[in-house]
């Protein structure tokens, strides 16, 4: 079945710098990547995705990569700011399900230091 | 952004119990899931429920565990009996299509 794989468990960067935080998966078919934010003691908060019908989004602060070819993708937040401190997770929509589920990556814990 | 509701936020009972989560998903959203999270380990899918019916579930949703949404009420988790490998913080989520919205988690734990 999908894999994915969230390569930083740890990050920490100076505020106002980027941040990349990287994941892998497995499925070729997969076309779903949402990302998401979990601040302490609180639940997942919906930050960005990605279709694969893309290669590149952003919202504000945040852009999200995808390369298809080597089934990666990535989430940049550029400008950083102490309250973008969470664990971010990367995920990946199943696609050989009938119905949407999603494989999570291992989280990556970002430290914003002032 | 949408806000799902999970009852209650922490649960302690004895192994061999039943518990009860329940779920208050986005009002208009149609697909409902749970998963669970093991401390220190990533978020794995139980189970995907969608007009009255699972539609897929993991080999974690073990024979012990059953989903169900009675009238629109709540989205509710049952483990009947516990066992002590259950204790996990489990979340509800739901969606109208791709993007699921996940709630703050149930925190399990059976002694």
């Amino acid at each position: 079945g999908e894999k994915v794989e969230q390569h930083e468990s740890t990050l920490s960067v100076r505020e106002g710098d980027s941040a990349v935080i990287n994941c892998t998966y497995t499925d070729t078919a997969s076309s779903y990547f949402p990302w998401y934010k979990q601040e302490a003691g609180k639940s997942l908060h919906f930050v960005i995705d990605i279709r694969s019908n893309v290669d590149r989004k952003q919202s504000q602060r945040l852009i999200v990569l995808l390369d298809k070819k080597a089934k990666r993708f990535s989430l940049h937040i550029t400008a950083t700011q102490p309250e973008d401190s969470a664990i971010y997770f990367c995920a990946a929509e199943v696609a050989s399900s009938s119905f949407s589920k999603l494989v999570f990556g291992q989280g990556t814990s970002l430290s914003v230091v002032p | 952004g949408p806000k799902v509701l999970q009852i209650p936020s922490h649960q302690i009972i004895d192994m061999g119990q039943m518990v009860t989560l329940n779920c208050d998903p986005v009002s208009n959203h149609l697909y409902f899931y749970w998963y669970k999270q093991i401390l220190g380990q990533q978020m794995e899918f139980l189970v995907n429920f969608y007009n009255g019916k699972v539609m897929e579930k993991s080999k974690l949703f073990k024979d012990q565990f059953s989903v169900e949404r009675p009238d629109g009420s709540y989205f509710t988790l049952k483990i009947q009996p516990t066992a002590l490998e259950d204790s996990a913080v489990y979340f509800c989520a739901s969606s109208l299509e791709d993007t699921q919205y996940f709630g703050p988690g149930t925190r399990l734990l059976v002694l």
